[in-house]
């Protein structure tokens, strides 16, 4: 089955240490996407990627890094620069074309910092 | 700037039509993008706009007016299983996309 997955679904951390977030697809899709959901509210885009090697900062990237190496993984690193780390974490992909490239996402990641 | 607007909380009844309003002011327009999100999960797409007009999909539908920035989506014959968070997104330049806050509709039995 092609899908995008996301792990771990519960992550605890302690102040001040860095925690990746793993990224993966199989559907081919050339760009990948890190959003952050807070309560209550909408995504916040972290960072983004159009193509292997390359990335973007988003609306929210400080405190945050990412890299592309292969074309289905797509990790987040959460630095202790982050000042405001607990929150949900999404991953998305999508073909990369123009026209409906709806984005797929994955099941998501919570990160609590304790 | 980017700015997406929509209503953060609707109610409507089992059975009744409900639409959700989007408003947006965005660097670039190449489409917008209605998803449904359930609490604790991931947004899943129900629609794509990118000509002015509505699209029909079974019971939702979903309007788009460039000119006026705005967009809405239609729920008709609501069931219970629609109580959810209903978001609003923009690609804007490239593969960039801009989300709104969020809907989020109850359905009242």
């Amino acid at each position: 089955d092609g899908g995008i997955t996301q792990s771990p679904k519960y992550l605890f951390r302690k102040e001040g240490q860095n925690v990746t977030l793993s990224c993966e697809q199989n559907l081919n899709h050339d760009a990948m996407y890190w959003y952050r959901q807070d309560p209550g509210q909408g995504l916040r885009l972290i960072y983004y990627s159009q193509i292997v090697n390359d990335f973007q900062k988003g609306d929210i990237a400080e405190g945050y890094s990412v890299s592309r190496e292969k074309k289905e993984s797509f990790p987040l690193t959460v630095t202790s620069a982050q000042k405001n780390p607990t929150a949900f974490y999404l991953c998305a992909s999508s073909i990369g074309a123009s026209g409906n490239v709806e984005q797929f996402f994955g099941p998501g990641t919570r990160l609590t910092v304790l | 700037g980017q700015n997406i607007d929509q209503p953060t909380e609707m109610t409507a009844t089992e059975g009744a039509i409900v639409q959700i309003n989007c408003t947006y002011q965005t660097s670039g327009f190449n489409g917008l993008f209605w998803y449904q999100q359930h609490a604790g999960e991931a947004p899943t797409f129900l629609s794509y706009n990118v000509l002015d007009g509505l699209e029909e999909k079974g019971r939702f539908s979903s309007f788009l007016s460039r000119s006026k920035g705005y967009s809405y989506l239609l729920l008709k014959e609501l069931q219970m299983k629609d109580s959810a968070s209903y978001l609003c997104a923009v690609r804007d330049h490239g593969q960039n996309f801009v989300f709104g806050p969020g809907t989020r509709l109850s359905v009242l039995p």
